[in-house]
């Protein structure tokens, strides 16, 4: 069966420091890869999706980056984070875009 | 404008009650709609997933309608129980190539007491 990881959990960082969030997914391969984040009273917002390895498509120019370096493996990035990326950042996958998407544990990040 | 709106935004009943939470959508062209259970801190799970010609999908407990004509749908938990307790989200999918597909939203907070 498939399964998606992400970590960390919880995160809290400083305005200015950089951010690394990992989000792995085993028992399917090439799957469509996704990084949304979750504000609190509004819905989902995709950040990045990917169709393969080093194909990266943003949705919403910002402050941050993802990368995909492996084919079950999806990184977001950013250089120097902002009190507005606070949120709790959600990766999912699904065969195709037009398939049902399945979601990871989350990371709720925090910036101070 | 493609939009999902979900009421109530709050709810809070008895344990072995039942309830229904409601959607609507602007969003065209139709593709499907699902509903989603998410516990706090926890990623969306899906419970049903509607095509444009299914009125009714059910997932033990929980019944999910659509009626594509008026572009509403219900999600109906029958005896709920403690753990039913969670955010559950309406998901609205178009027919377009592109990932940035489907429309969420916002969810109903549902809350079981004993």
């Amino acid at each position: 069966s498939q399964t998606i990881h992400q970590w960390p959990a919880t995160l809290v960082q400083p305005v200015g420091s950089p951010l690394s969030l990992e989000c792995t997914v085993e028992g399917t391969s090439n799957p469509n890869l996704y990084w949304y984040r979750q504000a609190a009273g509004r819905g989902l917002q995709l950040l990045f999706y990917s169709v393969g390895i080093g194909q990266i498509s943003s949705e919403v120019p910002q402050n941050l980056s993802a990368s995909r370096p492996q084919d079950r493996q999806f990184i977001l990035s950013s250089k120097k984070l902002l009190l507005s990326d606070s949120g709790f950042y959600l990766c999912a996958w699904s065969v195709l875009p037009q398939h049902n998407r399945f979601f990871g544990p989350g990371t709720r990040l925090t910036v101070l | 404008k493609n939009q999902v709106e979900q009421s109530p935004q709050s709810l809070i009943i008895l344990e072995g009650k039942n309830c229904t939470l409601q959607c609507n959508y602007t969003v065209s062209p139709f593709s499907n709609l699902r509903w989603y259970k998410q516990d706090t801190g926890r990623g969306p799970v899906s419970l049903t997933i509607m095509t444009f010609s299914e009125n009714t999908k059910s997932n033990g407990r929980y019944t999910a309608t659509l009626d594509a004509d008026t572009k509403q749908s219900s999600l109906h938990i029958t005896a709920s129980q403690l753990s039913d307790s969670a955010s559950y989200i309406c998901v609205v999918s178009v027919v377009q190539t592109g990932a940035n597909n489907l429309f969420f939203g916002t969810g109903t907070r549902l809350t079981v007491i004993p």
